[in-house]
């Protein structure tokens, strides 16, 4: 069973800090890694998808990485903002017979003060 | 298109009694999978459909639960005779698989089921 694990669970970082979320899979033979915000009581919303074949992608203030051969990929928000608060949660999918379903890690609650 | 649409949002029932919840996903997407999700996890697989088929059901989904996509467009997902441990908020979301790889996952804002 393949597992991912989030580091840290939560954080908090006055506004204006710069932030690394980790995200760790336990098989490195992914498809593809996916990066999701969740507010309070609602549903997910993507922010940077990751091929395999990729390293990196970028979007604004986030910077996701990723390491097959280590197992980890890094989520980096720069210049954190208030409005930055949220639960980041990674999804890794593997090809497994064709079916690309995403494993989800238990998330990183991430709140930023002013 | 304004999305993944998920109905109702909010369910209270009485253990016991059945529950339906819909999703209507976007409508070029030919991929519509269900997830659960308990406070403090994060999201658990239940089920797939690409177009109208059903290929993968999780452990998670005992008897009790059934899923249908009439037709390759909406989802329904049934759970009969709840139990409180069904409490959870149920997440569909669908998404475009290519031949290039990407699978990017739209979600819905989610129906979350209170089961007394």
């Amino acid at each position: 069973k393949q597992e991912v694990t989030q580091i840290p669970a939560a954080l908090s970082v006055p506004e204006g800090e710069n932030l690394v979320l980790n995200c760790s899979f336990t098989d490195s033979a992914i498809y593809n890694l996916q990066w999701f915000r969740q507010d309070p009581g609602k549903g997910l919303t993507s922010l940077l998808l990751i091929q395999s074949s990729q390293r990196e992608q970028t979007s604004g203030r986030l910077n996701a990485s990723l390491d097959k051969s280590s197992g980890r990929s890094t989520l980096y928000i720069a210049a954190s903002q208030p409005g930055d608060s949220a639960t980041y949660l990674c999804a890794v999918s593997y090809a497994s017979g064709g079916s690309y379903i995403p494993t989800f890690g238990r998330g990183t609650s991430l709140i930023v003060h002013p | 298109d304004t999305g993944v649409s998920q109905n109702p949002r909010h369910k209270i029932t009485k253990r016991g009694q059945n529950v339906t919840f819909r999703c209507d996903p976007i409508s070029e997407h030919n991929r519509l999978y269900w997830y659960r999700q308990t406070l403090g996890q994060g999201p658990e697989f239940l089920t797939y459909f690409q177009n109208e088929a059903q290929l993968e059901k999780s452990r998670l989904l005992s008897d009790r639960f059934s899923a249908e996509r009439p037709k390759g467009s909406f989802s329904t997902l049934e759970i009969q005779r709840t139990e409180q441990g069904d409490s959870a908020m149920y997440l569909c979301a669908s998404s475009l698989v290519r031949s290039s790889g990407a699978n990017v996952l739209t979600f819905g804002a989610g129906s979350r089921l209170t089961v007394l």
